[in-house]
């Protein structure tokens, strides 16, 4: 089955830092991952994806996310931190053993950026 | 585009009551999904639908919890009768074929409290 985990409850940055959120898959076959945030009291906001092609793939806010085949890694990224990213950060799996149909969310990171 | 469209916003009810949640996916989309969010469990994937039938509902966590999909633009999510445990933001969410990697979109959320 599928799967997705982010190691980290919590990620603590200064503001102007590069950050890093952390977020390994397992799936059977390619699998199209995404990364979502979530504001207090929001819904979820889509930042990026990959589904094929360059493993480097840029998104919404200025944040990328490098797609590992080897180490089944996505982590997402942002060369800067601002402290408007404070949010909680969900990785997420499709993949082709359920027809790419359902969307497997980690148990979310929470980034708290500070001034 | 509106987006997903969630009411209520907020509900709180006391146990034993019928909860009806309702949503509104993105026009065009084939699929919508209904979402459970808790401290303890995260996201939960409850029901999927595709083209107004349901395709996977063993996220549904028993017979107290229903859903409908009567027509393109419109879904509902039942819960009869109430317990305090279903206490959680259930978030609907809709996208295009899935199988183009296409991403899926989130409503607001509609917050459950039952007391």
């Amino acid at each position: 089955a599928q799967s997705v985990a982010q190691p980290e409850d919590q990620v603590n940055v200064a503001e102007g830092n590069p950050l890093t959120v952390k977020c390994t898959y397992s799936v059977s076959g390619n699998p199209y991952l995404f990364w979502y945030v979530q504001y207090p009291n929001r819904g979820l906001q889509f930042l990026l994806k990959y589904i094929t092609g360059d493993n480097l793939v840029k998104g919404s806010y200025g944040f990328e996310a490098e797609f590992n085949k080897s180490q089944t890694s996505f982590h997402l990224k942002k060369p800067s931190a601002l402290v408007s990213d404070s949010a909680l950060y969900f990785c997420a799996v499709r993949d082709a053993s359920t027809g790419f149909q359902k969307l497997v969310f980690g148990t979310g990171t929470r980034l708290l950026v500070s001034p | 585009d509106a987006g997903v469209i969630q009411s209520p916003r907020h509900e709180v009810t006391e146990m034993g009551q019928e909860v009806t949640l309702r949503c509104k996916p993105i026009s065009g989309h084939d699929y919508l999904f209904w979402y459970r969010q808790t401290m303890m469990r995260g996201l939960e994937l409850l029901i999927y639908f595709n083209n107004n039938v349901p395709i996977d509902d063993s996220g549904m966590p028993e017979d107290r919890f229903s859903a409908k999909m009567p027509n393109a633009s419109f879904s509902t999510l039942k819960i009869q009768p109430s317990e305090p445990r279903d206490s959680a933001v259930y978030f609907c969410a809709s996208s295009p074929r899935v199988k183009d990697g296409n991403t899926i979109y989130f409503g607001e959320g509609s917050w459950l409290t039952v007391v």
